[in-house]
């Protein structure tokens, strides 16, 4: 059953800490997205790589946000230091895009994130 | 910049009936559109991928049909039940399915 799996699915951790999540994209997909989801926000793209290469991150906050792929079957993103308003669920979901071909996202359980 | 709106933004139904949710796009260069499921404190499920190329895909009790030249598509639902409730998004993502955008969701509540 291919899934992407998201750890730890739930953080608590007091503000100026560390955060950092973790992300297995299902074998052999070759697209990975990390998206922050908030109620007042809704889903909004952090960072998307391709082969493993960011190739945008436009939307992270660059001054305390860090997204990686150090292998093909590790995602990461990296919050230091964390604030209050970085409280949301994070999803990781990935996709498999052949040459001119569409990409079907699928998605982890996510990890939901609280700081305090 | 492409935004993504969907109405209703929330939805109650009687058990049986069918439904018809709402997305609309600004940008119609998209790739692809794909429409998702999301239980309360659950990740999203994939439930249609319509390529740009297409006007439709069934799974089901579902059919969601796409107007790229409009800005549209919809998602059919029928015979609806109380366990379709849930919240229901749809994303466009521009050339080889990258930067997908979301919609903010219709919530519905089948009630039995």
């Amino acid at each position: 059953d291919a899934r992407v799996t998201q750890t730890p699915r739930h953080k608590v951790t007091e503000m100026g800490q560390e955060v950092t999540m973790r992300c297995q994209p299902i074998l052999g997909h070759n697209t990975v997205f990390w998206y922050r989801q908030t109620m007042m926000q809704g889903l909004e793209l952090l960072a998307y790589f391709r082969n493993r290469a960011p190739l945008d991150d436009s939307g992270m906050p660059k001054d305390r946000f860090s997204a990686e792929m150090p292998d093909a079957t590790l995602a990461t993103l990296k919050i230091q230091p964390s604030e209050p308003r970085d409280s949301a669920v994070y999803f990781c979901a990935s996709g498999l895009v052949r040459g001119a071909g569409s990409t079907e996202a699928f998605f982890g359980q996510g990890t939901r994130l609280t700081v305090v | 910049k492409q935004e993504v709106t969907q109405i209703p933004a929330a939805l109650s139904v009687p058990e049986g009936e069918n439904l018809v949710l709402n997305c609309s796009f600004t940008d119609s260069a998209i790739y692809n559109l794909q429409w998702f499921r999301q239980d309360p404190g659950k990740g999203l499920t994939s439930l249609l991928l319509i390529q740009s190329s297409q006007r439709e895909q069934t799974s089901g009790r579902l059919n969601a049909s796409l107007d790229k030249s409009s800005g549209r598509s919809t998602l059919y639902i029928a015979a609806s039940q109380p366990g379709d409730s849930a919240t229901y998004l749809c994303a466009v993502s521009d050339n080889y399915g990258q930067n997908f955008v979301f919609g903010p969701g219709t919530r519905l509540s089948v009630l039995p």
